[in-house]
């Protein structure tokens, strides 16, 4: 059965800063792995969807990548800015199955 | 258009009243899923229906029962609720159930209050 971890679980940085959040997961026969982000009291975001075929996806200031063969996946956010905080999950799909998700990495980006 | 769309907003019901949660989505997405979430948890799933059948059901309680009535539309019946089941419910969709059409999108949630 696959397993999420998230590390930190939460993370305070100035506004300006390259932060790097991490994800590892159990099943390296992972067919894809999804990152979110959700504001509080809100629903859940995607932000980059990684095929197992993947090495890395990009979309604007965030960059995530896949290491199958050690478990791990990051979420590289460039030049934070207060609008970036949130709570960031990852979330690992394998086989037939559905979405396992980490607990999350509560984010916060001070002006 | 990558929107899932659930009503209403927030709900507050007592122990004893019958109340539906409303999904809806337009992206031909023949996947959809109601999980639910607790505060500072992640999300945990709860039904899953592909192409309108359901197929993941992880041991939910009957009191609440899920209906596909079509592709684009998925409701959660509410019946005789406890406080414990207050949390935020959320619908996602994904074009399937695995591999490359996997992406889930998510809906903004459903705020539900039992007293």
């Amino acid at each position: 059965k696959q397993e999420v971890t998230q590390i930190p679980a939460a993370l305070s940085v100035p506004e300006g800063e390259n932060l790097v959040l991490n994800c590892s997961f159990t099943d390296s026969a992972i067919y894809n792995l999804q990152w979110f982000r959700q504001d509080p009291g809100k629903g859940l975001t995607s932000l980059l969807l990684i095929q197992s075929s993947q090495r890395e996806q990009t979309s604007g200031r965030l960059n995530a990548s896949l290491d199958k063969s050690s478990g791990r996946s990051t979420l590289y956010i460039a030049a934070s800015q207060p609008g970036d905080s949130a709570t960031y999950l990852c979330a690992g799909r394998s086989g037939y199955s559905t979405l396992t998700f980490g607990k999350g990495t509560m984010l916060l980006v001070s002006p | 258009d990558t929107e899932v769309t659930q009503t209403p907003k927030h709900l507050v019901m007592g122990m004893t009243n019958k109340k539906s949660l409303k999904c809806e989505q337009h992206m031909g997405h023949r996947a959809m899923y109601w999980y639910k979430q607790k505060a500072k948890k992640p999300p945990e799933l709860m039904f899953v229906y592909s192409y309108e059948k359901l197929s993941i059901n992880e041991s939910v309680p009957s009191r609440f029962s899920p209906e596909c009535p079509n592709s684009s539309l998925l409701n959660l019946h509410l019946h005789a609720l406890q406080p414990e089941d207050s949390a935020l419910y959320l619908c996602a969709s994904s074009q399937g159930l695995a591999g490359a059409t996997g992406e889930l999108f998510f809906g903004e949630g459903s705020r539900l209050t039992v007293l």
